[in-house]
């Protein structure tokens, strides 16, 4: 079984400053990565999603996320913040290729917190 | 397109009364998903349907039931409410494992 976690729980930062946060996942068999974005009061909206082939994946309003078999991570980056990026993110993972039910398991997701 | 909808938005139970939340998605997916989101835990799925006729328990079944009679609809249905399964409820759905849509939620409350 797959499983997600997200050890930061908030994430404060200043507007214009680079953000990381972090989604280790466990699974045995071959996985896809995803990043979900929630607004307040709103649902969920993808913001990138890895597959297979290259390991950097962009997605979008500038976010980009790196996959690392070696390390299980699949941690989400901005070079630069604004105060519309305040939001809850969500790391999620479904079984690969060949998945009979792509069930998304999800993470606990991360506050980002972005300050003037 | 409308996606996925969710009906109701919001809804105030009182402990013991039953209800049932409906999604529909007009993407004519096959796979449709219910999860509850609650502070600090993230998103735990409570049923699953991968085609029309069938249902599937989740993380966190107990207390609902499901039906996915027609393709394009997916209910969840609480018997007799209890204040735990106060949350909001998400209803997705996909096309394949590649991602989901999302609805916009159901926020309920029950007292």
């Amino acid at each position: 079984a797959q499983s997600v976690t997200q050890l930061d729980s908030q994430v404060p930062v200043f507007e214009e400053a680079p953000v990381e946060l972090r989604c280790n996942y466990s699974s045995s068999v071959s996985v896809y990565l995803f990043w979900y974005v929630q607004y307040p009061n709103q649902g969920l909206q993808l913001l990138l999603k890895y597959l297979s082939g290259s390991t950097l994946v962009k997605g979008i309003n500038g976010f980009e996320a790196e996959f690392n078999k070696s390390q299980t991570s699949f941690h989400l980056r901005k070079p630069s913040v604004h105060i519309s990026d305040t939001a809850e993110y969500f790391c999620a993972v479904s079984e690969g290729y060949g998945g009979a039910t792509n069930k998304l398991i999800f993470g606990t997701g991360t506050l980002l917190a972005v300050q003037p | 397109n409308a996606g996925v909808t969710q009906t109701p938005k919001f809804r105030v139970l009182k402990t013991g009364q039953s209800m049932t939340l409906l999604c529909a998605q007009d993407m004519n997916h096959e796979y449709m998903y219910w999860y509850r989101q609650d502070p600090g835990m993230g998103l735990r799925l409570i049923h699953y349907s991968v085609g029309e006729g069938t249902t599937a328990k989740g993380e966190v079944p107990d207390g609902y039931n499901v039906s996915r009679l027609k393709k394009q609809n997916f209910l969840l249905g609480l018997e007799s409410a209890a204040p735990s399964q106060t949350s909001v409820y998400f209803c997705a759905s996909s096309r394949d494992n590649h991602g989901y849509t999302f609805g916009s939620g159901t926020r309920l409350t029950v007292v």
